[in-house]
């Protein structure tokens, strides 16, 4: 069994760029969480998708959007970069998103804005 | 808003039990409370999670206060690839949010 992967490992882009990052969900999960995990801190909920519906969002702007795929892989864009989105971007996979659902996380991807 | 607090961090003895607190005074009735840990460059790991009654795993144990507003992770002996940032955490049944805390980092001292 597959687990969640994340592309690419490491990315750099200066203010003011927008930027794609993917997901790649576990087997069998049909929803696809994202999270930003500024230096030292605890992750933070952007958004969620199940079956290629976004059905749950954090408290970020409408310049965080996704998408989720049929194969229920999933990206995450962000467009007007800005030097506070530098962090490590997770996401994670999990069978139907409810309460009592487990979340695969993927390694994420270390997003540095200059 | 912090919906979770937790201590900054705690250390503990090899083989000795630990209990990781968590306050959440504002969880509501169907919200659940999960734990994770992360390690150094990896991404949070599924410990246990629980909704009204205590719960056991291979991996810990979770005390749910009466009033739900507190958690206890229990690890009944830790080792030294226990040492992690625990977070607790809220699954919010309204929005389908998961709310983070900010994490304690655990020390295990050989």
């Amino acid at each position: 069994e597959t687990g969640v992967t994340q592309s690419p490992t490491h990315l750099i882009k200066t203010r003011g760029q927008q930027v794609t990052l993917r997901c790649s969900s576990q087997s069998g999960h049909n929803t696809v969480s994202w999270y930003q995990q500024a230096l030292g801190q605890g992750p933070q909920f952007i958004f969620q998708y199940y079956r290629e519906e976004e059905n749950g969002r954090g408290n970020f702007p409408p310049r965080f959007s996704g998408l989720q795929f049929p194969n229920y892989s999933s990206e995450l864009n962000v467009n007007a970069l800005e030097l506070d989105d530098s962090a490590l971007y997770l996401c994670a996979s999990s069978r139907s998103g409810g309460g009592a659902d487990t979340q695969y996380f993927g390694p994420g991807t270390r997003l540095t804005v200059l | 808003d912090a919906k979770t607090t937790q201590p900054n961090s705690m250390e503990s003895n090899e083989e000795e039990p630990v209990h990781l607190p968590c306050n959440h005074s504002t969880i509501s009735g169907t919200d659940y409370i999960h734990w994770y840990r992360q390690l150094p460059s990896q991404g949070p790991e599924y410990v246990i999670h629980g909704l009204t009654s205590n719960v056991n795993n291979r991996m810990a144990s979770l005390a749910i206060a009466e009033d739900r507003k507190s958690s206890t992770l229990i690890l009944h002996r830790a080792t030294l690839r226990d040492a992690a940032v625990y977070y607790c955490i809220l699954r919010l049944n309204t929005g389908n949010q998961f709310y983070f805390g900010t994490g304690t980092s655990l020390t295990v001292i050989p």
